[in-house]
């Protein structure tokens, strides 16, 4: 039973518009979610994070919004650029564990 | 600073062989990880360090898998023996803090049992 599911394997974007990135999750415990950026032959960087206590959370063109009570988050990229193209992994915690529960990720092409 | 650093990149072992990962965190960092993704899927938990201690090994997939960490500092993964089903990417992460802070991630191993 996957808790953190990443519904789209691939998303196409043209350059400058913007991308979204969903993640729908089934453990209501989880209060601390996570997303990373993975290029080919490396391993997967952090990008922005969100506490359960927030709906939103923003780091330049990068925004997170959380709905607690749809257990879904979103990925908001504007404008996206080329060097965006990665694959984007969705992960959530809950208090009390360290361990990172990941989805299985959404390719993302950003084309020009 | 260095990053998390594992070796090999790259295992191709044959079924039954004993094939033994390495991590080197970064420095200072107690807490380690130990993550696999097998092809196309989630990247999924094995086990947790503080120090030389395993916090949380649940995620390991039966007794074939064995994570050290002796002195608090780099940690081995062997796999003993190998299976088919063990092939994948296996990742290490380490983080300075406990409790839902982003953790630093290696570049992977791959491993390929044939």
């Amino acid at each position: 039973d996957q808790q953190v599911k990443q519904n789209s394997p691939s998303l196409s974007v043209q350059e400058g518009r913007i991308s979204i990135l969903n993640c729908d999750y089934t453990n209501s415990m989880f209060d601390y979610f996570l997303w990373y950026k993975k290029y080919p032959a490396e391993g997967p960087t952090f990008l922005i994070s969100i506490s359960s206590i927030k709906d939103k959370n923003e780091d330049g063109r990068f925004t997170v919004f959380l709905n607690k009570s749809a257990k879904h988050l979103s990925l908001h990229i504007v404008p996206s650029q080329p060097g965006d193209s990665a694959v984007y992994f969705c992960a959530a915690s809950d208090f009390g564990t360290d361990k990172l529960i990941f989805g299985t990720g959404t390719r993302l092409q950003v084309f020009p | 600073e260095a990053g998390v650093t594992q070796f090999p990149s790259h295992s191709v072992i044959e079924k039954g062989q004993t094939v033994t990962l390495r991590c080197d965190p970064i420095s200072g960092h107690d807490n380690l990880y130990w993550y696999r993704r097998v092809m196309g899927k989630e990247i999924k938990f094995l086990l947790h360090f503080v120090k030389e201690s395993k916090q949380d090994e649940s995620g390991m997939p039966n007794n074939r898998f064995l994570a050290e960490r002796t002195g608090g500092t780099y940690s081995t993964l062997k796999v003993q023996p190998a299976e088919l089903e063990d092939s994948g990417v296996y990742f290490c992460a380490s983080s300075q803090d406990r409790g839902n802070t982003e953790a630093f991630f290696g570049q992977g191993t791959r491993l390929t049992v044939v």
